[in-house]
């Protein structure tokens, strides 16, 4: 069974940094993307990017490039989300959802973890 | 702003049949399947609908997607009062070479 499992919450300060993961388990971790979805407070899906843990190559957003970095250790099948310098603006639930590499057109994001709620307050 | 239009809201009472619209365009639905998720209050979102009509295991047949153009609907027949939750339609996104997705639907069952 394909599971993912999302670090805890977190309360962080403007300013601070932050890195939140995601476990895979269940799969061949290296052939699926890793995705992340922002949540903010009672608004919609945001896609953020995603990562083939394989290589580690990336694709983000627009909306969020180089404000946070996805990256992922394939060695303990875990991906990650991470800022250098947290804002207000950044709280939200955070998801990460998975999809085999070959089908993502297709299939759209497959698996859910169960998200990781940041709050960013001074 | 989304990428793909949704309207805000839907209601229907039980036994009901309701249709949710997806509003996008060529780069995204117009090129790519359409899938739907559904999101209950303080849960991650679930894959409702995937290529634009096709159910997961599990997902009653009271629920079914379809696509024309730069449009998607999902339907639910039979309506009843579990089925009250918010609804996404996605699709990949050709330009963005990533996901995107619409605004969502809050579905009121009255």
């Amino acid at each position: 069974e394909v599971q993912l499992v999302q670090s805890g919450a977190e309360v962080k300060k403007p300013g601070e940094s932050l890195r939140i993961s995601c476990k895979g388990s269940g799969y061949t971790f290296t052939s699926y993307w890793i995705n992340w979805v922002r949540q903010m407070p009672g608004k919609g899906l945001e896609w953020m990017g995603k990562i083939d843990p394989s290589d580690s190559n990336t694709n983000y957003s627009p909306s969020f490039q180089g404000h946070v970095t996805i990256s992922a250790d394939q060695s303990i099948s875990t991906a990650y989300l991470q800022w250098s310098s947290l804002m207000a603006s950044d709280s939200a639930m955070y998801y990460c959802a998975t999809v085999p590499k070959t089908l993502e057109r297709v299939l759209g994001l497959v698996y859910w973890g169960q998200g990781t709620l940041v709050t960013v307050s001074s | 702003q989304s990428v793909l239009t949704q309207t805000l809201s839907a209601s229907g009472t039980p036994g009901q049949r309701v249709t949710i619209s997806c509003s996008g365009s060529r780069s995204n639905i117009g090129s790519n399947a359409v899938n739907w998720y559904q999101q209950f209050p303080g849960t991650a979102p679930k894959l409702l609908i995937y290529s634009n009509n096709q159910r997961p295991s599990g997902v009653p047949d009271r629920f079914s997607g379809s696509k024309s153009g730069t449009s998607a609907s999902l339907a639910i027949s039979g309506l009843q009062s579990e089925d009250e939750a918010d609804y996404y339609c996605a699709a990949w996104d050709d330009s963005l070479n990533g996901q995107v997705f619409g605004g969502g639907t809050k579905l009121t069952v009255l």
